[in-house]
């Protein structure tokens, strides 16, 4: 089955600064991939996503990038503030497991001020 | 608003009791799911339904059982509780796939349940 592995396991930056963390997946079907950020005590939220006919997606201060040659993909954070601190959780979805996300083991990010 | 809801928030109970953990959705998905969260191992599949008569094993199905009642409805059961069990749970729904692919999960807010 797809095996997702996450990094880094924890982040600290400053405010302002850029994050980024990276996410491989081991199944060349997988074509969906999905990002959840969630906030201590609270259920995790889907952010961003990227689907493997497209290489980069954008939304606001957050993008996506991904790599299907090497099966891996990253989360991009610019110009963080202290709300951007959580964790966040990638995932793989394909066809092989009909479309069930395994997810990555998560990163928490913390943002100083 | 169309929302997913867990019931209880949050559980203590005893080993060797039963437990069930009830999941209702209003955002009208075909797909369920059951996760289990651990602090360091991200969350991982327990069971899975994408229709009423449609039940799948997750890759930690061991000890637990669902049922799914209607199509808003997906319940877990821990069928003789043990302290490893002790987690937090999210049930989730999704679309099924569209013509633009898969979709992301909706997930509930959660159980947490301590089984002593």
């Amino acid at each position: 089955g797809e095996n997702v592995e996450q990094h880094p396991s924890t982040l600290s930056v400053q405010e302002g600064d850029s994050a980024v963390i990276k996410c491989t997946y081991s199944d060349s079907a997988s074509n969906y991939f999905p990002w959840y950020k969630q906030e201590l005590g609270k259920r995790p939220q889907l952010i961003i996503d990227i689907r493997s006919n497209v290489g980069e997606k954008k939304d606001q201060r957050i993008a996506v990038t991904l790599n299907k040659t090497a099966k891996h993909f990253s989360l991009h954070i610019t110009e963080t503030q202290p709300e951007d601190s959580a964790v966040y959780f990638c995932a793989a979805s394909g066809n092989t497991n009909a479309g069930k996300s395994t997810f990555g083991d998560g990163t928490t990010l913390t943002v100083k001020p | 608003d169309a929302d997913v809801t867990q019931t209880p928030r949050n559980r203590i109970t005893k080993t060797g009791k039963r437990i069930m953990l009830e999941c209702s959705q209003t955002k009208g998905h075909d797909r369920m799911y059951w996760y289990r969260q651990d602090p360091g191992l991200g969350l991982r599949l327990i069971y899975y339904s994408f229709d009423v008569k449609d039940i799948n094993k997750g890759e930690i199905s061991d000890g637990y059982s669902v049922s799914r009642q209607a199509q808003a409805k997906f319940s877990l059961s821990l069928e003789s509780a043990i302290p490893n069990q002790t987690a937090l749970y999210f049930c989730a729904t999704s679309p099924p796939s569209g013509t633009g692919g898969w979709e992301g999960y909706t997930f509930g807010s959660g159980t947490r349940l301590t089984v002593v």
